[in-house]
């Protein structure tokens, strides 16, 4: 699993409320990033994270916000969670193959979020 | 406008068969495509992958297949097994650090 940890696994929350989910990696990935999957879409990028400090807007950022102050953690903030935003998020890092070669995705186990 | 294409949403295949998932893709600057399959209730998991400068790949029953020309590449997985049943997820890659992903494609391994 690359070490990757997400937390919390579910939420349920209300419209307008804000939501900070967390995504921590034990194996000094440079990248990571933020994807949410939803039926009919498959997983699209939300925001990533090429170092601390460092991030920059995928896909599908509107409405989040992302914040990387230590290597280890890379949080995505929703400031006010509307029901669209209902849909299950995974975290991922961006590391070598053990077989070598290029730079593959492992993902975390995901959080569901239910925004009503 | 999607990059990658996976355009059958299902497919149902008969235990120990071949199974053959298929996906397009537009952008000719992809380099690098990868296969991830996910179980529900769990994050996707990398299964295959193959470079632009290949056109097959193989690792054990799952082999990839690539046709430049047609941007088209095939997932076979052969004999197909019951565990087998999940979605499974086409991307394709650029050279950096992002992927694209198409929408997946549900597999169902009949008994």
């Amino acid at each position: 699993d690359a070490g990757i940890t997400q937390s919390p696994r579910h939420k349920v929350t209300e419209t307008g409320t804000p939501v900070t989910l967390r995504c921590h990696q034990t194996e000094n990935h440079r990248y990571m990033y933020w994807y949410r999957q939803d039926p009919g879409h498959g997983l699209r990028l939300i925001h990533y994270s090429y170092g601390v400090k460092d991030t920059d807007k995928g896909e599908v950022s509107d409405g989040y916000s992302v914040s990387r102050s230590k290597t280890e953690d890379f949080l995505l903030t929703l400031e006010s969670a509307t029901s669209s935003q209902t849909s299950v998020y995974f975290c991922a890092i961006s590391a070598t193959l053990p077989t070598g070669g290029k730079n593959i995705q492992y993902f975390g186990a995901g959080t569901r979020l239910s925004v009503l | 406008d999607q990059q990658v294409k996976q355009n059958s949403p299902s497919l149902s295949v008969q235990e120990g068969r071949i199974s053959i998932l298929n996906c397009d893709y537009t952008n000719s600057m992809f380099d690098y495509f990868l296969w991830y399959k996910k179980y529900p209730a769990e994050g996707p998991t990398f299964l295959i992958s193959i470079s632009s400068i290949k056109d097959k790949n193989e690792d054990g029953r799952f082999t990839v297949f690539l046709n430049k020309s047609a941007k088209h590449l095939s997932l076979h997985i052969v004999p197909s097994q019951p565990g087998d049943s999940a979605v499974y997820f086409c991307a394709a890659s650029e050279g950096d650090d992002k992927i694209i992903f198409g929408k997946g494609t549900r597999l169902h391994i009949l008994p």
